[in-house]
């Protein structure tokens, strides 16, 4: 079946610094994926939609030039958080849209800023 | 925006229980999806439904698209310790480009 990596699982990184997480679709071509965040018990919340070949879509509230999002190829999108503080510490989630109705997740990414 | 009100938030039982949950919308949804969430992983999708009345099973489990289309219903039967775990309804318009939004979950506790 269709499987959706996200790299890397989990990450720690200190304050200031950037951190690019990688969602891959493995086995289908996307040309849409979408960037959720989850804090702790909360639920999932969109934070862009990333179309290849051009600009991502940013969800109301979230900082483009702080959550860039590179969708360079047809099965790999990119979302680097720049400039990483402990506020967003926080469980990151791709999803990847396979055909008109298929949407398939990935199993997150835990990053946490020190 | 949109909102989607789960309940219960959270629930406990013992095993062999039958467990009911529910989402509603404050507008209309074109597709109803539920999720299951275990800890530190992404969501995997349980049951998808398409049409208003729609009623789709999945072993155990049973949903229900709401005739109004503001509201879906999730039923797990005869509950076991691994159904633990967080349930989501998402909500999808057919114009959002597959953009979901998300219920508040519902945290599942199964005692043995």
């Amino acid at each position: 079946g269709a499987v959706v990596s996200q790299h890397p699982s989990r990450v720690i990184c200190k304050s200031g610094t950037s951190v690019k997480i990688e969602c891959r679709s493995l086995d289908f071509q996307a040309t849409t994926m979408f960037w959720y965040r989850q804090f702790p018990k909360q639920s999932l919340m969109l934070m862009a939609t990333s179309n290849e070949g051009s600009k991502a879509t940013y969800e109301q509230g979230v900082e483009k030039d702080k959550f860039l999002i590179n969708h360079a190829s047809l099965t790999l999108s990119t979302l680097t958080v720049t400039s990483a503080h402990p506020e967003d510490s926080s469980f990151y989630i791709c999803s990847a849209r396979q055909g008109v109705t298929s949407l398939h997740f990935g199993n997150g990414t835990r990053l946490t800023v020190t | 925006g949109q909102q989607l009100n789960q309940s219960p938030q959270s629930m406990f039982i013992q095993e062999g229980e039958d467990v009911s949950m529910n989402c509603t919308s404050s507008s209309i949804f074109n597709t109803w999806l539920w999720y299951k969430q275990d800890p530190g992983e992404g969501p995997v999708l349980l049951i998808a439904l398409y049409k208003a009345g729609e009623l789709t099973s999945n072993g155990r489990l049973t949903a229900q698209f709401g005739i109004t289309r503001k509201d879906s219903f999730l039923n797990i039967s005869a509950s076991i310790p691994s159904d633990v775990g967080i349930y989501f309804c998402a909500g999808q318009y057919e114009t959002s480009g597959s953009r979901l939004t998300f219920g508040e979950g519902t945290q599942l506790t199964v005692n043995p």
